[in-house]
């Protein structure tokens, strides 16, 4: 059971639009911390896709974007593509435990 | 080209003790906090510790305060995790993670991971 709320799972076909939300609480994203999403392929390391809410780090196709409002954040994938089947984290601070949290993550299928 | 190796993981028994260690190049290792993160068989990760830059601040999650300890040799390059009295469920792959902006709590480059497994 994780702060974050993520869905387990989303899918969409080729060339669609996907988002996954991130929603949490007053004592991370309402608090105002950042938002950090990593993308996962099996039996890999994560990869840092979105930092501090929007930003996408030199690399990473501009068909990932972010958002935060409130108590929760989003990950949007535009013209989604067959590489893009991975799983997906949110990442944010939580005072309440003095730590970092992920989402549970959720799962990218293309159809 | 940033690189991070970690290595030291193995089978133990419960309540037995591992030295994890992670190999650091490729980038000045001393100006960067970092972190360990862990990842269970078939579940998501899960955040461990985080250590200053200086090794003088460290940060661990509740699930491993008091039985782990993280560490770091900036003459190495090189960042540590003690982990004592563990436990079935500390079996994971365990990361080493570079801090993109010291502070940011967001890692821009990762190890292969190291897979601890705590077994009778």
């Amino acid at each position: 059971q994780s702060v974050l709320t993520q869905p387990p799972s989303v899918s969409g076909a080729p060339g669609q639009r996907v988002t996954i939300s991130c929603t949490g609480s007053s004592s991370n994203i309402g608090a105002g911390y950042d938002v950090h999403w990593y993308q996962q392929f099996p039996g890999t390391a994560p990869k840092l896709l979105i930092y501090v809410n929007s930003h996408r780090p030199s690399g990473v196709p501009d068909r990932f974007s972010g958002s935060k409002s409130g108590t929760s954040a989003s990950l949007a994938i535009t013209g989604l593509q067959a590489e893009d089947d991975a799983d997906y984290y949110c990442q944010s601070y939580d005072s309440s435990v003095s730590g970092y949290v992920f989402g549970i993550g959720t799962k990218v299928t293309v159809l | 080209e940033v690189q991070l190796l970690e290595s030291g993981g193995g089978l133990v028994q419960p309540g037995g003790s591992l030295r994890l260690s992670c190999a650091a190049s490729g980038f000045t290792f001393s100006s960067y906090a970092m972190t360990w993160v862990r990842q269970a068989p078939g579940e998501g990760l899960e955040w461990v510790s985080a250590i200053g830059v200086s090794g003088g601040t460290t940060f661990y999650a509740d699930s491993v305060k008091g039985r782990f300890t993280i560490s770091r040799d900036n003459s190495k390059n090189t960042l540590y995790l003690q982990m004592n009295s563990l436990r079935a469920e500390d079996t994971a792959i365990y990361y080493c993670a570079k801090d993109r902006n010291s502070g940011s709590g967001s890692y821009d480059y990762w190890g292969q991971g190291t897979l601890v497994t705590v077994s009778s």
